[in-house]
């Protein structure tokens, strides 16, 4: 199965810019996908297809990556944005998530 | 719109098995896929398996001995069945339509 391994946790500033890393051990092309969830709260979609906005996801959020690096970013980070955020990939089956980031704000 | 919504029992007893539901509604089971996804208790995501819309599953190889799913495409419904359940098995319990929209989740405690 593929491995998605992410950073357990992250501090940032509000007005900062934050980058949340998710490596593959082995190629994903771009089929990746970013989550986010807040505490009692299902996931929703950020990203698609490693680099698109879903809709309604404000502009602040932003993907990139291909094969086994992929980043998402957060530019600047809102207090709101405190959550949990999982990469998935859906290139090779069975699909499989990261351990999750969990983003807190100072 | 776009609506996904499960519902099960809430208890279920060690060894017994585990049956879902999850009910769609904006979209047909015959254009997208359904996933099911469950989170234990503080933990992460874990991925189960999907129901593709052309009726074909796949399921997360830990699971696979256990887990069966199954659509009825009139009723707009896909289900979830696993056996042998045991308190790890403890987790909420998401369906999710392709790799977009996800359902509330419905919680499911494994306990005599």
């Amino acid at each position: 199965d593929t491995v998605l391994t992410q950073s357990p946790a992250l501090a940032v500033s509000p007005g900062e810019r934050v980058t949340i890393s998710c490596r593959a051990s082995e190629s994903v092309s771009t089929l990746m996908h970013w989550y986010q969830q807040k505490p009692g709260q299902q996931p929703t979609l950020l990203i698609y297809l490693a680099s698109n906005l879903e809709s309604g996801v404000p502009a602040r959020f932003s993907g990139s990556g291909s094969g086994t690096d992929f980043t998402l970013t957060i530019d600047p980070v809102e207090a709101d944005d405190t959550a949990t955020y999982y990469c998935q990939q859906s290139w090779n089956d069975p699909w499989t998530f990261g351990g999750g980031t969990k983003l807190e704000l100072k | 719109q776009v609506q996904l919504k499960e519902s099960g029992p809430g208890l279920v007893q060690p060894s017994q098995t585990l049956s879902l539901t999850c009910t769609v509604s904006g979209f047909s089971l015959m254009d997208y896929s359904v996933h099911w996804v469950r989170q234990p208790p503080g933990k992460g995501l874990e991925w189960m398996g999907r129901m593709k819309y052309d009726g074909d599953t796949y399921y997360n190889s830990a699971l696979k001995s256990r887990l069966s799913i199954s659509r009825d495409t009139s009723k707009s419904q896909v289900f979830l069945k696993m056996n042998s359940l045991q308190t790890e098995d403890t987790a909420i319990y998401y369906c999710r339509r392709g790799f977009d929209f996800w359902g509330p989740g419905t919680m499911v405690t494994v306990s005599s």
